[in-house]
């Protein structure tokens, strides 16, 4: 099956730095990619869409200029936090899709852990 | 309203117990529906998916769409400690556009 990974699968930073996550398809060309964050025993909230080349779509409430994607290749995804606070501390997911026709598999990558002290 | 609601259990059962995992939805448009499982502090990971109504066996999961009702069902047959994790169901509607919804998951716990 289609594999997605992530990089770090753990990051711990002090408040008011950046930090970077990388999303990456192994083996499958993605035409899009997503970036959701989960809170503990809370299912997972979609933070933005983006496609190769293109700029991301932010779902409401999500702060862009705080949350930068970048999505450099139809292999490649990145989030960075800037400025990062506690209340940033959560689980980042990415996940990549396959477009078939009308309707495009899904594949998640294994999470980044951010603490943020 | 949600547009996917599921109850978040915990669901506790005793090893090889047929297992019934429930959503219910309320947009017409869904088209396909999916169940993921996710082992904690892990990303997600794609059961299977199934398109409009009807019924789908993967050796012991069998997932189940009747969408007059807007009711989709994920059984898992002879359940072992294994399938200890958390289920999610999703849905999306045509159109490479268009986004996942996800049901809130359930928390499934197999005891020996």
């Amino acid at each position: 099956g289609a594999v997605v990974s992530q990089h770090p699968s753990w990051v711990i930073c002090k408040s008011g730095t950046s930090v970077k996550i990388e999303c990456r398809s192994l083996d499958f060309q993605a035409t899009t990619m997503f970036w959701y964050r989960q809170f503990p025993k809370q299912s997972l909230m979609l933070m933005a869409t983006s496609n190769e080349g293109s700029k991301a779509t932010y779902e409401q409430g999500v702060e862009k200029d705080k949350f930068l994607i970048n999505h450099a290749s139809l292999t490649l995804s990145t989030l960075t936090v800037t400025s990062a606070h506690p209340e940033d501390s959560s689980f980042y997911i990415c996940s990549a899709r396959v477009a078939a026709g009308g309707f495009g598999t899904q594949y998640f990558g294994p999470g980044t852990r951010l603490t943020v002290l | 309203q949600k547009e996917v609601e599921q109850d978040p259990g915990p669901l506790s059962v005793p090893e090889g117990a047929i297992v019934s995992l429930n959503c219910t939805y309320s947009n017409s448009a869904f088209q396909y529906f999916m169940w993921y499982r996710q082992y904690s502090r892990k990303g997600p990971e794609l059961l299977m998916y199934t398109y409009s109504s009807g019924n789908k066996e993967d050796g012991r999961f069998t997932a189940q769409v009747d969408k007059s009702s807007k009711y989709i069902s994920l059984f898992i047959r002879d359940s072992q400690p294994s399938d200890s994790a958390t289920y999610l169901c999703a849905t999306v509607s045509t159109g490479t556009a268009s986004k996942l919804t996800f049901g809130t998951g359930t928390r499934l716990q197999v005891t020996l």
